[in-house]
């Protein structure tokens, strides 16, 4: 079927505003991740998750950063509190078995770009 | 502190040349390594992978070898197309963790 589907595309939040980033997985893919990619550079990790456990968590930089994915499927990218820095896309990927990596490349959406004001 | 990194920031070739995109690594626990390709205003498609335990895979018009003494890998696009254009991204993992770390990128143009 589709692919990782993210929404919305284009955020705009005024500093200190909360925001909410969407992602649809490919369906029955186990493993989630979030990525930030910053202007020019590549992807950085973010968070994990394998089913709805929330397996790593160590990429997220504050902690108004937070994530769920409370049914295995759609996950949710919270960030509290928008900074100027929190400004970059935010990358979801998914991939079918546990991990991502061997056998099972990660196949990402196409990314949620923020810009805080 | 940048684990995976791409030196050149883009590359410009003619149809029908090699491309050649390198990629240097400073984590030896570093034993999967991807390359992923992306057009503007789309995420990042999988191209290729290698394995530690090997030094070179090929894949169609695209080769990827690695030289693990050296910690450098590099993708070979022969010949190139227009189409290739696109930026690439190289990332290694450790283990199959979940910490996949990519490079900065470099962005190919392939003139017609």
């Amino acid at each position: 079927g589709a692919g990782v589907s993210q929404s919305p595309r284009y955020k705009v939040a005024k500093r200190g505003q909360d925001v909410a980033l969407r992602c649809d997985p490919i369906s029955g893919h186990v493993s989630l991740f979030w990525y930030q990619q910053a202007l020019g550079q590549g992807p950085e990790f973010l968070t994990y998750f394998q089913n709805e456990a929330q397996l790593d968590k160590s990429g997220l930089p504050s902690d108004r950063f937070f994530a769920e994915r409370p049914e295995g499927s759609v996950s949710t990218l919270k960030i509290q509190r928008t900074q100027q820095e929190d400004s970059a896309v935010y990358l979801c990927a998914s991939s079918l078995i546990q991990g991502g990596s061997y056998n099972s490349p990660l196949h990402f959406g196409n990314g949620t770009r923020l810009t805080v004001t | 502190d940048q684990q995976v990194k791409q030196n050149s920031p883009s590359l410009s070739v003619q149809e029908g040349r090699i491309s050649i995109l390198n990629c240097d690594y400073t984590n030896s626990m570093f034993d999967y390594f991807l390359w992923y390709k992306k057009y503007p205003a789309e995420g990042p498609t999988f191209l290729i992978s290698i394995s530690s335990i090997k030094d070179k895979n090929e894949d169609g018009r695209f080769t990827v070898f690695l030289n693990k003494s050296a910690k450098h890998l590099s993708l070979h696009i022969v010949p190139s197309q227009p189409g290739d254009s696109a930026v690439y991204f190289c990332a290694a993992s450790a283990n199959n963790n979940n910490d996949m770390r990519f490079g900065a990128g470099t962005r190919l143009t392939v003139k017609p």
